[in-house]
């Protein structure tokens, strides 16, 4: 059973184009989150997803829009994609409602986006 | 705002052996928690242990151990008897109270490789 899962694992696509990366947790978790690893591995929050309102947006270019139909489920979408896009994006949730320091973040297995 | 310091960029152990991962941090929250993650080659982001910082003990997970120094706002991770598959790339983060803790902030990551 797969607690949170992407789609799809790789994406390779051509610059100007627009993408969508799924994501969907199992676990009953109220919060859902994306997060970017840049190719030197470093990790920043870039959206998150409270009971389907968002929460944190942080300093991310508007091509980038979360959508969340339902609290199990969080996708990216990304309009006009540039090279500075390609990374790998990791989607995560945790169970609480309210922001709770305790609360442990569990991540799904990543995309690996491509602008070619 | 928070930061999470890994000066190790890379480390090598013996197999069966020990190794300390260090993680120092900056906040200005009273109450917050630590967490480590792990990266395998493959990618996917895998908790291992947190410690919150009200706890009075180290957190223990098994082979992981987390020594904590809040005076000196050092959350160590140790790994005891060492196994080739624990090669991968360890993440230190830490989440606030408030709006900020609905992110976890990432160190920089230090890669281990364990030497047979």
């Amino acid at each position: 059973d797969t607690a949170v899962s992407q789609t799809p694992k790789y994406l390779v696509t051509q610059m100007g184009n627009d993408k969508s990366i799924k994501c969907e947790q199992n676990l009953g978790h109220d919060t859902m989150y994306w997060y970017k690893q840049d190719s030197k591995k470093f990790l920043k929050i870039m959206f998150s997803y409270n009971n389907k309102e968002l929460i944190i947006n942080e300093t991310v270019p508007n091509r980038f829009s979360p959508k969340s139909p339902d609290k199990a489920h969080l996708n990216l979408h990304i309009n006009s994609l540039e090279l500075g896009d390609s990374a790998v994006y990791f989607c995560a949730s945790s169970l609480r409602t309210s922001g709770d320091h305790t609360d442990t973040q569990y991540f799904g297995p990543g995309t690996r986006l491509t602008v070619l | 705002a928070q930061k999470i310091t890994q000066t190790q960029p890379g480390m090598f152990v013996q197999e069966k052996e020990a190794v300390t991962l260090d993680c120092t941090y900056d906040t200005s929250d009273q109450s917050y928690g630590l967490f480590w993650y792990k990266q395998p080659s493959s990618g996917e982001m895998i908790f291992l242990i947190y410690q919150g910082s009200y706890d009075e003990q180290n957190a223990t997970e098994g082979r992981y151990s987390l020594n904590f120094q809040k005076a000196r706002k050092s959350a160590n991770l140790v790994i005891s008897a060492s196994q080739l598959g624990d090669s991968a790339m360890y993440f230190c983060a830490m989440r606030g109270r408030g709006a900020g803790s609905y992110q976890l902030t990432f160190g920089k990551g230090t890669k281990l490789s364990v030497i047979p």
